[in-house]
């Protein structure tokens, strides 16, 4: 089985404080992905990495930057957080072998509050 | 990217068939059509996908009319355990740039 696991399922940071979070998926897929999701509003694509050191923006990427230096692993960075990035953010990895592929595997998701 | 609709939510018991349509009026010739299930504190988990009339797996049917501008999710004989949000996505897998948006999702209420 496919696993995509993320370094914490509950965070707790302050303003102004750099975070990271970590993804790893030992599936060696080529595409990997962070969301956000909040009430309302579904999930929503921040970033995404089609290969290793490749990078490219999603819809709402503003406050955030990725690094993706080895293949099974994508780490999302908020710079300087701030309140309005409390909310579940969720890593998933897909490989582009096979015709068509939307299969994506998601990790358990990392649920941060930023006081 | 190829915009969806969906209903926000609906109910039903246990023991019915679900059928969950979605729109996808501008899908491309490339764009394959995708549904994911997602429990509470849970990642999304694929469901099934397709590109064109019926496709059937253990879990749900798929289908998809010749004009592809929308396709149905069926789940047969539903339990009180497929409560959940249900997505459609289109896109194209191959792409490399490839992204797929979630929309709002359909939550699904099973009652006994």
């Amino acid at each position: 089985d496919v696993k995509v696991t993320q370094s914490s399922r509950y965070l707790v940071k302050r303003t102004g404080e750099k975070v990271f979070l970590e993804c790893v998926q030992d599936m060696d897929h080529e595409n990997m992905f962070w969301y956000r999701q909040d009430p309302g509003l579904g999930l929503r694509l921040i970033y995404f990495s089609y290969d290793v050191k490749m990078k490219e923006k999603g819809d709402i990427p503003e406050g955030y930057s990725v690094s993706r230096e080895k293949k099974e692993r994508f780490s999302l960075i908020l710079e300087s957080a701030s309140t309005n990035q409390t909310s579940m953010y969720l890593c998933a990895s897909r490989t582009t072998v096979g015709q068509g592929n939307n299969e994506q595997f998601f990790g358990p998701g990392t649920r941060l509050t930023v006081l | 990217l190829a915009k969806t609709t969906q209903p926000i939510s609906m109910d039903s018991y246990e023991g019915q068939e679900v059928n969950i349509t979605c729109s996808h009026n501008n899908i491309a010739t490339n764009d394959y059509i995708t549904w994911y299930q997602q429990f509470p504190s849970q990642g999304p988990r694929f469901i099934i996908q397709g590109y064109k009339t019926k496709v059937t797996n253990e879990v749900a049917s798929l289908f998809i009319p010749a004009d592809r501008k929308s396709s149905t999710l069926s789940l047969p004989r539903v339990s009180l355990s497929d409560t959940a949000v249900y997505y459609c996505l289109v896109g194209d897998g191959k792409a490399a740039g490839n992204k797929l948006t979630f929309g709002g999702g359909t939550r699904v209420l099973v009652k006994p």
